[in-house]
C-alpha cells in the first residue's frame, strides 16, 4: 500500500533556529515527491522532487530527495515567526493522477 | 486575479439535507479537484475533473456528485449530509495533467453535519 510518513508531527523552535522536517515513503510507481506548505487555511506549493541528490532550494527553504533510501528532507534556516504552519509531503503515485498526503509537520516559531 | 475562490466559507446542516459548494477559478485552469481534510487524515480527493463537462471520482466519492458545467466551476453537491461528512473542504485546480503536481488551493469550506 503507497503511504507517507511525515516527522515529527509537531515542532516548536525558537527564530532564528535551522529545522529539518522528515518524510519516508513506500510507493509503487513514484514519479515524484511534493512539498506544500498549509497556514491557516489553503495549502501552497513548494517543491516537486523527482531525481535523486539534487537540492531543491528557494530562499531560506531548501529540499532533497532519496530515491533510494525512500525519503526526503525539508529544511528551514533562520527560522522566522511566519514559517509556523503545517508542512505537507506529497506523493505522487501512478499514472491515474492519485496524490497521496501525509499528515503534515506542524511547525511552531516562537520569537 | 483572486485565485481559486470557495462559497461558502462555513456551513452548519442538519443530517438529510442538501447543498452545493461552488468552486470558481480565475486562472483558466484544465484540472480542478475537491478535497477533504479531516483531523488524523491526509487531504483526501473526492472527485475531479479534467476539462469542461468532465468527472471522474477520486479516493472517497460515495455521498458526493459534481458537476463542471464551466471551465471555471467545479461544484461539489451533498444530497442527503451525513455527520460523517462534516469537514473541511478544499478545492483546487492545476493548469493541465502535465503540471498538475502544482495545485492552487482555494481558502476552504468548513462543512458541519448535525
Amino acid at each position: 500500500e503507497d503511504k507517507v510518513v511525515q516527522s515529527p508531527l509537531s515542532l516548536v523552535v525558537h527564530e532564528g533556529d535551522t529545522v529539518t522536517l522528515n518524510c519516508s515513503y513506500e510507493v509503487t510507481n513514484f514519479r515524484s515527491l511534493l512539498w506544500y506548505k498549509q497556514e491557516k487555511k489553503a495549502p501552497t506549493f513548494l517543491f516537486m522532487l523527482t531525481s535523486s541528490g539534487i537540492e531543491k532550494k528557494s530562499g531560506r527553504l531548501s529540499s532533497i530527495l532519496d530515491k533510494k533510501e525512500l525519503f526526503s528532507i525539508l529544511n528551514i534556516t533562520a527560522t522566522q515567526t511566519g514559517d509556523s504552519a503545517i508542512y505537507l509531503c506529497v506523493m505522487n503515485a501512478g499514472n491515474n493522477r492519485k496524490l497521496i498526503w501525509g499528515l503534515g509537520t506542524s511547525l511552531a516559531v516562537n520569537p | 486575479n483572486a485565485g481559486v475562490t470557495q462559497t461558502p466559507k462555513f456551513r452548519v446542516l442538519k443530517t438529510g439535507q442538501s447543498m452545493t459548494l461552488l468552486c470558481a477559478q480565475d486562472m483558466n485552469h484544465e484540472y480542478m479537484y475537491w478535497y477533504r481534510q479531516d483531523p488524523g487524515m491526509g487531504l483526501r480527493l473526492i472527485h475531479y475533473s479534467v476539462g469542461e463537462g468532465t468527472t471522474a471520482k477520486g479516493e472517497v466519492p460515495d455521498g458526493y456528485n459534481v458537476s463542471r458545467l464551466k471551465k471555471q466551476n467545479f461544484l461539489l453537491g451533498l444530497e442527503s449530509a451525513a455527520p460523517s461528512q462534516t469537514s473541511v473542504y478544499f478545492c483546487a485546480s492545476s493548469l493541465s495533467g502535465q503540471s498538475y503536481n502544482e495545485q492552487f488551493f482555494g481558502p476552504g469550506t468548513r462543512l458541519t453535519v448535525l
